[in-house]
């Protein structure tokens, strides 16, 4: 079990704006940044959020990140196909002394 | 440019340890801590630990403690990182990614090395 909380899936059509939600705690989110990464079938990660809602260079700004108390939230809007990866927030945990993730969100463009 | 170039696959022997390399190029390697994440199949990402060249501290998590050992070579601008006393459940895709200081983020990835654990 992850100590990060991502819905599994989530799906939209090309254009739409899709949200993927990360439910943690007071010791992971509720006082440390968000980070958001993303990933394609059989490819390394790639930082695409970072600070809860800054964006690296060359991360388009349909993108963007997001925090409110234990929860954080990634955005991305004007869907496209080449979106459909899965998705992981994370955050440094002051309890257990380490970074910990969530169990990441498989996106689906229809 | 960022480079982090990862050795290749490995299969291992349960109780076996292995010893996976990321050699760094295109930046200041000193400057930069590493940390280790794994990925067991079809399944999520995995704090193994981290390391700063600089001084070689590292920061293993609590589940890794006792059985895994990060190391620098800051001639080669290479670490390592050993996982010992392999079963089943180690087998996974394991990636270095730079760690800016300070910055709460893993800014770059290697490749990543897949380690299968059978018998």
């Amino acid at each position: 079990q992850s100590v990060l909380t991502q819905s599994p899936s989530a799906s939209g059509t090309p254009g739409q704006r899709v949200t993927i939600s990360c439910s943690g705690n007071s010791f992971n989110i509720g006082r440390k940044t968000v980070t958001w990464y993303q990933q394609y079938p059989g490819t390394a990660p790639k930082l695409l959020i970072y600070s809860n809602n800054q964006r690296p260079s060359g991360v388009p700004d349909r993108f963007s990140g997001s925090k409110s108390g234990t929860s954080a939230s990634l955005a991305i809007s004007g869907l496209q196909s080449e979106d459909e990866a899965d998705y992981y927030c994370a955050a440094w945990d002051d309890n257990l002394f380490g970074w910990v993730f969530g169990g990441g969100t498989k996106l689906t463009v229809l | 440019q960022v480079q982090l170039v990862q050795s290749g696959a490995e299969v291992k022997k349960p109780g076996a340890s292995v010893k996976v390399s990321c050699k760094a190029s295109g930046y200041t390697f000193s400057t930069y801590g590493l940390t280790w994440v794994r990925q067991a199949p079809g399944q999520g990402l995995e704090w193994m630990g981290w390391i700063t060249p600089y001084n070689g501290k590292t920061d293993y998590a609590q589940k890794f403690q006792g059985r895994v050992t990060m190391t620098t070579d800051t001639s080669t601008s290479t670490v390592y990182m050993e996982l010992r006393s392999l079963t089943s459940d180690d087998t996974a895709v394991y990636y270095c990614a730079r760690d800016p200081p300070g910055l709460y983020q893993f800014d770059h990835w290697g490749q990543g090395t897949l380690v299968t654990v059978s018998s």
